[in-house]
């Protein structure tokens, strides 16, 4: 596509709960990023995928969260068992090659309630 | 945890002014991002300067990096109410290693 995608781009959900948000990344894009960003602060990083293997996962906060990319294109973060304190905006960015621009997609707020 | 950290946290002015933020980091960087957040949701690339690279222009937008000093600047010319906005630098020590990403400043430009 001609952009990154995220859905959804809201979700809402029980605590307790597990949840899927999806990440389509730029056609041909091999580096594949997701963050999470709260509210005035800085994206923070919690995962990049080269191709289909998890290159760095030094991020993910701990064992409820998880993400995979099977076919080296669309990801998915799974969060398990979800608590108030993962409420954030979910971002996920994909890159063409070493030292270029690495591109965003508009997010997917999560609320837990 | 953050690598980076921009200068100021808060930044207003008034249409037509320049606005410079800069941003300071820790290690040996490849290239360093310049990215515009408005709302909270998605991050709009500005520019990428490399470390070989001490200054890059794009339209209104002008970036330089000093690595002996760890720091880059973002410049913004004659700025306009929509240049209000989230700024945000972020480093990346090369290849596909993560990207990093500073604190932000928040740029109020008012008509």
């Amino acid at each position: 596509g001609a952009g990154v995608s995220q859905t959804p781009s809201n979700k809402v959900t029980e605590k307790g709960k597990y949840v899927e948000l999806r990440c389509d990344p730029i056609s041909g894009h091999t580096a594949l990023y997701w963050y999470r960003q709260s509210l005035g602060q800085g994206p923070e990083f919690l995962i990049y995928f080269q191709g289909t293997g998890a290159a760095d996962d030094s991020g993910l906060p701990n064992d409820r969260f998880f993400a995979v990319r099977p076919e080296g294109s669309v990801s998915t973060l799974k969060i398990q068992r979800t608590e108030r304190g993962d409420s954030a905006v979910y971002l996920c960015a994909s890159a063409g090659g070493p030292n270029t621009e690495a591109f965003f997609g508009q997010g997917t707020r999560l609320t837990v309630v | 945890s953050q690598q980076g950290e921009e200068d100021p946290q808060a930044l207003s002015i008034q249409e037509g002014e320049n606005a410079t933020m800069n941003c300071s980091y820790k290690t040996s960087i490849n290239n360093l991002q310049w990215y515009r957040q408005n709302s909270g949701r998605g991050l709009v690339h500005l520019i990428l300067i490399r470390s070989n690279e001490r200054e890059k222009h794009s339209g209104r937008l002008r970036v330089t990096l000093d690595t002996s000093k760890k720091s880059s600047s973002l410049l913004i010319t004659a700025s306009r109410a929509a240049d209000t906005a989230s700024y945000f630098c972020a480093t990346d020590k090369g290849g596909f290693q993560k990207l990093v990403f500073g604190t932000g400043t928040r740029l109020l430009v008012s008509p």
